[in-house]
């Protein structure tokens, strides 16, 4: 049992290029959650999902787009990358909206 | 203003030593609170979950939640070197977005 996969672990972008970054879960979850997280900034929710083909704008949306084709899957585009895009991004799932948000284990972004 | 605000640390105390963790938040429709811990390069991981305004033990961790005041802490008693990890609180709203405070790092010394 996987839990929750990011793809890539790493990655380091020219300003202006575009990526998407995937999350995938095997535990069957209605509800999952794209993070971002910047020293001394904590983890700030960028878009979630609360099923399949629903989005939302978190905190700090702009510069990002999302989709949840599957239930399995949330992907993450960036569009044209910026410097201030650099950043660790964290995709979490939950079965419900009140119970455990589990973790991937992280991409690593560097824009240059 | 944030939603969630954390004592932003860092801590360094010793082995066998009480660390005491705090958040405040400002939305009253905050229903859902959580202490995650994050060891370096990791992703997050539960550590308490409550609902209710009171104590939650669990070994040597205590939740607290009061929401009178809108005042969450965590306690960590007879705190170890493997408790070195970095400390998020969590609240989850009415639309179950979780909203995180910025965490506290903790460094436990032998």
């Amino acid at each position: 049992n996987a839990g929750v996969t990011q793809t890539p672990k790493f990655r380091v972008l020219k300003t202006g290029q575009s990526m998407t970054l995937l999350c995938a879960q095997d535990m069957n979850h209605e509800y999952m959650y794209w993070y971002r997280q910047d020293p001394g900034m904590g983890l700030r929710l960028i878009h979630y999902s609360v099923g399949e083909g629903t989005t939302a704008k978190g905190e700090v949306p702009d510069g990002y787009n999302v989709s949840r084709l599957k239930k399995q899957n949330f992907l993450l585009g960036l569009e044209s990358a910026a410097p201030s895009q650099t950043s660790v991004y964290f995709c979490a799932s939950s079965f419900a909206g009140d119970t455990e948000a589990f973790f991937g284990q992280g991409t690593r972004l560097t824009v240059v | 203003q944030k939603e969630v605000e954390q004592d932003p640390g860092p801590l360094s105390v010793p082995e066998g030593a009480i660390v005491s963790l705090n958040c405040t938040y400002s939305n009253s429709a905050f229903q859902y609170f959580m202490w995650y811990r994050q060891y370096s390069r990791k992703g997050p991981e539960l550590l308490m979950y409550t609902y209710s305004s009171g104590n939650k033990e669990d070994g040597r961790f205590t939740a607290q939640v009061d929401k009178s005041s809108k005042y969450i802490s965590l306690f960590i008693r007879d705190s170890q070197p493997s408790d070195s990890a970095t400390y998020l609180c969590a609240i989850r709203s009415n639309d179950y977005k979780l909203s995180f405070g910025a965490g506290t790092t903790v460094t436990v010394r032998a």
